[in-house]
């Protein structure tokens, strides 16, 4: 069964505190690993999409990697208004694009 | 460009009403999903869409229907609504290709039966 599980589960950082938020994953045939922000009441809001191990990509202060089993999404200096959600998921070979999804990390940055 | 379009964006409903949750897209994407996303938990897929005419269930489809008749709409149906279907549940689109694009969600629709 494809799982993500994503830690911790809630992170408070001082203003310029850099950290990383990990996403582990067993997937049959990985096609992508997505991540999310997702800010209270809204809709989550496309970060990333990783492909193959040894990926990286980067927006603004954050930094997207991946490996075979997981991936981290680092936040260096963060601001207050990186405070959010952060949503992992994968999609894998064979589907039409669904997305399995982690529980996410709620990520508050203090002033 | 609007986006993803969902309405309503609350709703009460009373055990054993039915109601639908309106998605609608401007985007021309070909693939279209339901998530429902409880306290605490990822979001859990309901139903999808590849194309006008083509759904199939997700995870989670018991006490769910839809339909696809238009490439923009896709809406969700609860019938006989029951407590465990309280939830905020998401309407997503997206276009294939030879990558995954990122899908676009909508703003959601937050349900409580009582």
């Amino acid at each position: 069964e494809d799982q993500v599980t994503q830690s911790p589960e809630a992170l408070r950082l001082q203003e310029g505190e850099s950290s990383s938020l990990n996403c582990s994953y067993t997937v049959s045939g990985l096609r992508g690993l997505f991540w999310y922000r997702q800010d209270p009441g809204k809709g989550p809001e496309f970060l990333f999409t990783l492909y193959s191990a040894g990926e990286e990509k980067e927006k603004e202060r954050l930094k997207a990697t991946l490996t075979k089993k997981e991936s981290f999404l680092h936040i260096t200096a963060p601001k207050p208004e990186d405070s959010a959600t952060y949503l992992c998921a994968v999609s894998w070979s064979g589907s039409a694009r669904q997305l399995t999804f982690g529980s996410g990390t709620q990520l508050t940055v203090l002033p | 460009n609007a986006g993803v379009t969902q309405t309503p964006k609350f709703r009460i409903l009373k055990i054993g009403q039915s109601m639908t949750l309106q998605c609608t897209q401007d985007m021309n994407h070909n693939y279209m999903y339901w998530y429902r996303q409880d306290p605490g938990m990822g979001l859990k897929l309901i139903y999808y869409s590849v194309g006008a005419g083509i759904t199939d269930k997700g995870e989670v489809p018991n006490g769910y229907n839809v339909s696809r008749s238009t490439t923009e709409d896709f809406p969700l149906r609860l019938e006989l609504a029951a407590p465990s279907q309280t939830s905020v549940y998401f309407c997503a689109s997206t276009i294939s290709g030879s990558k995954d694009y990122g899908y676009t969600f909508g703003s959601g629709t937050r349900l409580t039966v009582v």
